[in-house]
């Protein structure tokens, strides 16, 4: 099994260019999540979704746009790329807490992606 | 303000010892706590989960223990082994209107030393 995919692996991007990470996942999760991490920071929540057509802002959505139209795909969208948004970015799956609660994450492996 | 402390400082073990790590938590009431393994360049990935009514959990040469008077989960890895060295994250969760709010510490980073 695939698990989560996440593509591209890398990126670097300049100053107000836009681009789209995408994450697909292949194990049916209602949940889906992305994150960004930086050194000594740990994961923040980025958006958030509980099912097809439903999303929900994190933690720390600024700058940030998300769209979930099918089960399998969560894709985030940087519109206007700062320096700030240099990060790692991680993609997590999970089933719902209704379908027997307290569910793991089950992580893609990440997008390195560097703003200059 | 609510925060999860973990260990900052890497930690190094002889190859054979248990290494205890450690995740504090404030101003969180936890249904349940998560840790996880993260090696570098990789995404996390599940190891074990404590509900807040359980004292500890073993799997293999894992331990966790959950104490919700001291806010504290312990998570020991007996007879440790080079092969687990890594950064290991605990995730606080708690239970909002049927979706699952996840907080995750910052890590900490484990080197066993042969």
């Amino acid at each position: 099994n695939a698990g989560v995919t996440q593509t591209p692996k890398f990126r670097i991007l300049k100053i107000g260019q836009s681009m789209t990470l995408q994450c697909t996942q292949d194990m049916n999760h209602n949940y889906m999540y992305w994150y960004r991490q930086d050194p000594g920071m740990g994961l923040k929540l980025i958006y958030y979704s509980v099912g097809a057509g439903i999303t929900d802002k994190g933690e720390v959505p600024n700058g940030y746009n998300v769209s979930r139209s099918t089960t399998e795909d969560f894709p985030l969208r940087l519109e206007l790329a700062a320096p700030s948004q240099t990060s790692v970015y991680f993609c997590a799956s999970s089933y719902s807490a209704q379908a027997g609660g307290n569910q793991p994450q089950h992580f893609g492996d990440g997008t390195r992606l560097s703003i200059l | 303000s609510q925060k999860i402390e973990q260990n900052s400082e890497a930690l190094n073990i002889q190859e054979g010892k248990t290494a205890t790590l450690t995740c504090n938590y404030t101003n969180y009431s936890p249904a349940y706590l998560q840790w996880y393994r993260q090696d570098p360049g990789r995404g996390p990935v599940f190891l074990l989960l404590i509900r807040e009514n359980e004292k500890e959990k073993r799997k293999e040469r894992l331990k966790v223990t959950f104490d919700t008077t001291l806010k504290q989960s312990l998570f020991h890895i007996t007879a440790s082994q080079p092969a687990d060295s890594a950064t290991y994250l605990c995730a606080l969760g708690m239970n909002s209107g049927g979706y699952q709010k996840v907080t995750f510490g910052t890590g900490t980073k484990l080197q066993v030393i042969p």
